[in-house]
Parts: structure tokens; C-alpha cells; sequence
């Protein structure tokens, strides 16, 4: 069974400072998507990036990039001249058919 | 579209009844999917639709738990005797194709007293 985990259950940046989130998986399947998801305190979801393992190149989204390391099965996510509205809880998930979400990362920024 | 839509957003409900909840999808999207988030945690999946087809429950969707999207629109989540560690956000999500884009809805929250 695939499982996602997120060893840093909080982190604080500095505003305009860069933050990264880590993000390790287990699977036995080489085709498969993985995802970043942002979730503000309002509880809705929203997609932030998304990585095919087909890859080699890591994708990026204005400020957000990721650390796509297929062998380690390791999926960092970058965020870059933080600014307030990127407080949220961020979940990474693994994509097959179904998702696989890891138990998130708190992310404060300060003023 | 608006987006993903859930109703109702808060149901509060004895422990023994049954409860149903509703999602509409992105009308174009073919895909539906059913989570389960409790506090702290993240979205844990229950299962999913293509079409009007359910092709995958997870171990987490007991036979207490019962959904269908009968047109292939919306679906209906529906848990028969609720129980207290029932509590917690439904969350539906839309996507079009394998692995496109999941949009979430904000969700029903469940609280079984």
C-alpha cells in the first residue's frame, strides 16, 4: 500500500523568506502523480503544484517549486519570498486512481 | 460552475441514526471522490466513481457506509447508525480523467453526539 509521510508537523518562516516542506512516499508503482495541496483554515482544498514520476524536471509554480527525488521517493516543496497568505496547512499526496495524503505540515509566517 | 459543491456543510446528529450527504461535481468532470479528514489529520480516501461506476472502496468504508452517484452527476455519502468516532469533515472532490486535477468541495461537517 502506498503511505505519504510529512515529518514536520509544524514550520514557521520569515515573510519574504524561503521554506521548504518535506515530503517522503512508499510505493511499488513506476507511473503515478504527485501533489501538493494547500488547505487555509476556510478548509477548502487547493491544488498548489503537481509532479508527473515521468518527469526528470522538477515543476514550478511562481514562487512554489519542487525537490522531485524519484529514487529516495522524496517530494519537497519550496516556497519562495513567503508572504502572509501562504499560511495554511499543506498536504502532500500521492496520485493513482485514488489519493494518498500525508498527515500535513503547519505553516506559519511571520510579519 | 462555481466549482464542487457539498450540502449541507454541518449535520449534527444522535448516535444510531443515519445520516446522507450530498456533493455536485465540476459538471464536465467524469471522476468523484469521497474523503474523510479528522482534526489534525489529512484527508483519508473512502472511495471513488467514474461516471456512475464505484471502482474503488477503501477498508475505511464499513457496510455501515453507502455511496452511489446513480447519473453519473452527483453522489450521495450515506452512513447508516452513526457512530460517535463517525465525527469528522466529508470531503468530495472532482477531477477529470486518471489523475487530472482533484477540486475539492468544503466539505460536511459530521458531528455525532
Amino acid at each position: 500500500a502506498q503511505t505519504v509521510t510529512q515529518s514536520q508537523p509544524e514550520m514557521s518562516v520569515q515573510e519574504a523568506e524561503t521554506v521548504t516542506l518535506s515530503c517522503t512516499y512508499d510505493t511499488s508503482e513506476s507511473d503515478y502523480y504527485l501533489f501538493w495541496y494547500k488547505q487555509p483554515p476556510s478548509r477548502q482544498m487547493i491544488l498548489v503544484i503537481r509532479q508527473e514520476a515521468y518527469k526528470q524536471q522538477n515543476a514550478t509554480e511562481n514562487r512554489f517549486s519542487v525537490n522531485f527525488q524519484k529514487a529516495a521517493k522524496s517530494f519537497s516543496l519550496k516556497i519562495s519570498d513567503s508572504q502572509l497568505g501562504d499560511a495554511a496547512m499543506y498536504f502532500c499526496a500521492y496520485g493513482n486512481n485514488d489519493m494518498r495524503f500525508g498527515a500535513g505540515t503547519r505553516l506559519t509566517v511571520k510579519p | 460552475d462555481t466549482g464542487v459543491s457539498q450540502d449541507p456543510r454541518h449535520k449534527i446528529t444522535k448516535r444510531g441514526q443515519n445520516v446522507t450527504f450530498r456533493c455536485d461535481p465540476i459538471s464536465e468532470h467524469n471522476r468523484l471522490y469521497w474523503y474523510r479528514q479528522t482534526l489534525g489529520q489529512g484527508p483519508e480516501f473512502l472511495t471513488y466513481f467514474q461516471n456512475e461506476a464505484q471502482l474503488e472502496k477503501s477498508r475505511l468504508l464499513s457496510d455501515r457506509f453507502s455511496a452511489e452517484r446513480p447519473k453519473g452527476s452527483f453522489s450521495t455519502l450515506e452512513i447508516q447508525r452513526t457512530e460517535q468516532g463517525d465525527s469528522a469533515m466529508y470531503l468530495c472532490a472532482s477531477s477529470y480523467g486518471r489523475n487530472g486535477e482533484q477540486y475539492f468541495g468544503p466539505g460536511t461537517r459530521l458531528t455525532v453526539t
